[in-house]
């Protein structure tokens, strides 16, 4: 079975300023794909960044990138120049790739508050 | 990217009705949805894996006759909430992907349906 931890249930960012969500995930299929999406305060689920665990490369994204760790099974998530609007709950996840369509599989995610 | 839409946005209901919520991707073909569910302040949950054509496949403590899905067609899924209790509301939001895992997997996901059991 698949784990995803994220330890920080809240997280405060100056705006401008970096800031790093932490996740830490746990499978034994050498086939996956990470992610993190974010989720306002509407409901909706808003894809950021994906990670496979093959690439070789850290995944970015505009403003977001993702520390891949493979080692420490570690997935982190940096959001560079924060902006008021990136206000809201971030969950990493996991997907598992085999022959079937897997589900994703969420930590418990992190709020993120950035201060003016 | 591929879109996936679900309705109702919210419903309240009184106890002891059934609600049904109704996923439908618009752009692409799904054999297979996903449904969570979402308390408040908590993460997402699966409940549910549905397979067009077939049975859906349940997680460990939801209630199959509870929680009844239907997924009769390669773009539609239902999720009706037969005997709505206070303790069954909830963010209820479905997922799905065009293919089994193209490119980077992404799974595509609705807008959400806010049940509230009075």
């Amino acid at each position: 079975a698949q784990k995803i931890t994220q330890t920080q249930p809240g997280m405060f960012v100056q705006e401008k300023e970096a800031v790093t969500l932490d996740c830490t995930y746990d499978t034994s299929d050498p086939s996956y794909g990470l992610f993190w999406y974010k989720q306002p305060s509407s409901g909706e689920m808003i894809f950021l960044i994906y990670q496979g665990s093959y690439d070789q490369q850290n995944a970015t994204e505009g403003r977001y990138s993702l520390n891949f760790q493979k080692a420490r099974k570690s997935a982190n998530l940096v959001i560079s120049a924060s902006q008021l609007g990136d206000s809201a709950m971030y969950f990493c996840a996991m997907r598992i790739r085999n022959s079937g369509n897997t589900p994703l599989v969420f930590g418990k995610g992190t709020r993120l508050s950035v201060i003016a | 990217g591929a879109v996936v839409s679900q309705h109702p946005s919210w419903v309240i209901c009184k106890s002891g009705t059934s609600v049904k919520i109704e996923c439908r991707s618009l752009d692409f073909q799904a054999t297979t949805m996903f449904w969570y569910r979402q308390f408040p302040k908590q993460s997402l949950m699966l409940m549910a894996t549905s397979n067009e054509g077939s049975k859906a496949t349940y997680e460990q403590g939801v209630e199959k006759d509870k929680f009844l899905i239907n997924h009769a067609s390669l773009t539609l899924s239902t999720l009706t909430v037969t005997s709505a209790h206070p303790e069954d509301s909830s963010f209820y939001i479905c997922s799905a992907s065009p293919e089994e895992f193209p490119g980077t997997g992404e799974l595509f996901f609705g807008e959400g349906s806010r049940l509230t059991v009075l």
